[in-house]
């Protein structure tokens, strides 16, 4: 079946260091892949995607792309920020009609001033 | 403004007590979602709806009940049959183009 890894956290940064959060997936076919970003106490918010091979998602200054050899779609941002501390998740869809989603367990990032 | 409401924020359960999360979307979408979340765990699907009047199981359905009778609307009953309802319960609805859009959330604790 399909599955997300993703880097255990917490990661902590000081701000405007650079982040990385590695995601790697197992799927069959062709999926479209996903971060989300939960703020404390909230939903989760679409942050980007990217729906097939080499495809750049960006939004907000985090950029990833989706790597189809290494089965990876890895998070970045050159700059991060305070407001930038949240609960990421990487996730896939199976692109079956509606799809369903199967997310990552999460990576809790952590900026400090 | 279009969008998911979740209600309550909060909920309380007591031992042997069936409840009630509501999900109302305004967002003309045609499939909604059930998540689960716990600390650690990330996101766990209970159930999704793609149509009105029809639902699937997802993963961890078992002490869980829905009901699809409109587009809006997809309530999620938690039953005493749930031994370890504690958690943060998310509802999503999606358009045709793969993205979900996630509701604020409820909180559900037992007493």
């Amino acid at each position: 079946g399909n599955s997300v890894t993703q880097m255990e956290g917490p990661v902590t940064l000081s701000e405007e260091a650079f982040l990385t959060i590695n995601c790697t997936y197992t799927a069959t076919g062709y999926p479209s892949l996903f971060w989300y970003v939960q703020y404390p106490g909230e939903g989760l918010q679409l942050l980007l995607k990217a729906t097939k091979a080499d495809d750049k998602g960006s939004n907000k200054g985090f950029e990833a792309t989706y790597r189809k050899e290494t089965t990876s779609f890895h998070l970045e941002k050159g700059s991060v920020q305070v407001s930038d501390s949240a609960v990421y998740f990487c996730a896939l869809s199976d692109r079956a009609g509606y799809s369903t989603l199967t997310f990552g367990k999460g990576t809790m990032l952590l900026v400090s001033p | 403004d279009g969008g998911i409401t979740q209600s309550p924020k909060y909920l309380f359960r007591k031992e042997g007590q069936n409840v009630t999360l509501s999900c109302e979307q305004n967002l003309n979408h045609d499939a909604m979602y059930w998540y689960r979340q716990d600390p650690g765990q990330g996101l766990r699907l209970i159930y999704y709806s793609q149509i009105v009047n029809d639902f699937q199981k997802g993963d961890i359905a078992e002490g869980y009940s829905v009901s699809r009778e409109k587009k809006e609307s997809f309530p999620l009953t938690v039953t005493s049959a749930q031994k370890n309802p504690t958690a943060f319960y998310l509802c999503a609805s999606m358009s045709d183009l793969e993205t979900q859009y996630f509701g604020p959330g409820t909180r559900l604790l037992v007493l």
